[in-house]
């Protein structure tokens, strides 16, 4: 049971360049998020999803696209980088029924 | 959601009980109060969450004030390893989000 999982863990990303952030849960959560970090702040929410095949916008979501076709998998894609965009994601899983979230390690995202 | 206020610093010796105070005048009646925290830089953390009631885990003990309004997260013995930023949310248990505010951070000195 590793939980949730992110890939890539750091990344460097050149202005107008495209790239997944991949997060896999093996939990069988209905519940899916992707939040960012700026330094010295707190979580922002993107996107999220209810369950497979639906998703929806949270606080921040322009510049970012997400995808919910399976249950276990939800992407974040990013399509023309900004450096406004350089964070740290973070996405997280939570069972129907409960609110403790499970977070991912995050991804270092610097566009450069 | 109803918004909180957290002081954005603590500092607590070794050994000592952490008391980390979070006020949510607004609260609704169906939203639970959650404790999160996150440690340098790893994801944020599940402590413990509750209603109306003081709930006690093998983490920490929340107190929540009989009128909802404010609540305390008490770690017992604090330890080094609790240095972090805690964070304070309500969420009503029929709400999808968890929006994060920005903590207090908590520094345990030897």
């Amino acid at each position: 049971n590793a939980g949730v999982t992110q890939t890539p863990k750091f990344r460097i990303l050149k202005i107008g360049q495209s790239m997944t952030l991949q997060c896999t849960q093996d939990m069988n959560h209905n519940y899916m998020y992707w939040y960012r970090q700026d330094p010295g702040m707190g979580l922002k929410l993107i996107y999220y999803s209810v369950g497979a095949g639906i998703t929806d916008k949270g606080e921040v979501p322009n510049g970012y696209n997400v995808s919910r076709s399976t249950t276990e998998d939800f992407p974040l894609r990013l399509e023309l980088a900004a450096p406004s965009q350089t964070s740290v994601y973070f996405c997280a899983s939570r069972r129907q029924g409960w609110g403790g979230y499970t977070f991912g390690s995050g991804t270092r995202l610097t566009v450069v | 959601d109803a918004k909180t206020t957290q002081p954005p610093s603590m500092d607590c010796a070794e050994g000592r009980a952490a008391n980390l105070p979070c006020n949510h005048s607004t609260i609704s009646g169906n939203e639970y109060v959650y404790w999160y925290r996150q440690i340098h830089s790893q994801g944020p953390q599940y402590i413990i969450h509750g209603l109306k009631n003081n709930e006690t885990n093998e983490m920490a003990s929340l107190i929540i004030t009989e009128d909802r309004k404010s609540s305390t997260l008490i770690l017992p013995h604090a330890t080094l390893r609790d240095t972090a930023v805690y964070y304070c949310i309500v969420r009503a248990d029929n709400t999808d989000k968890l929006i994060f505010g920005t903590g207090t951070r908590l520094q345990v000195f030897p």
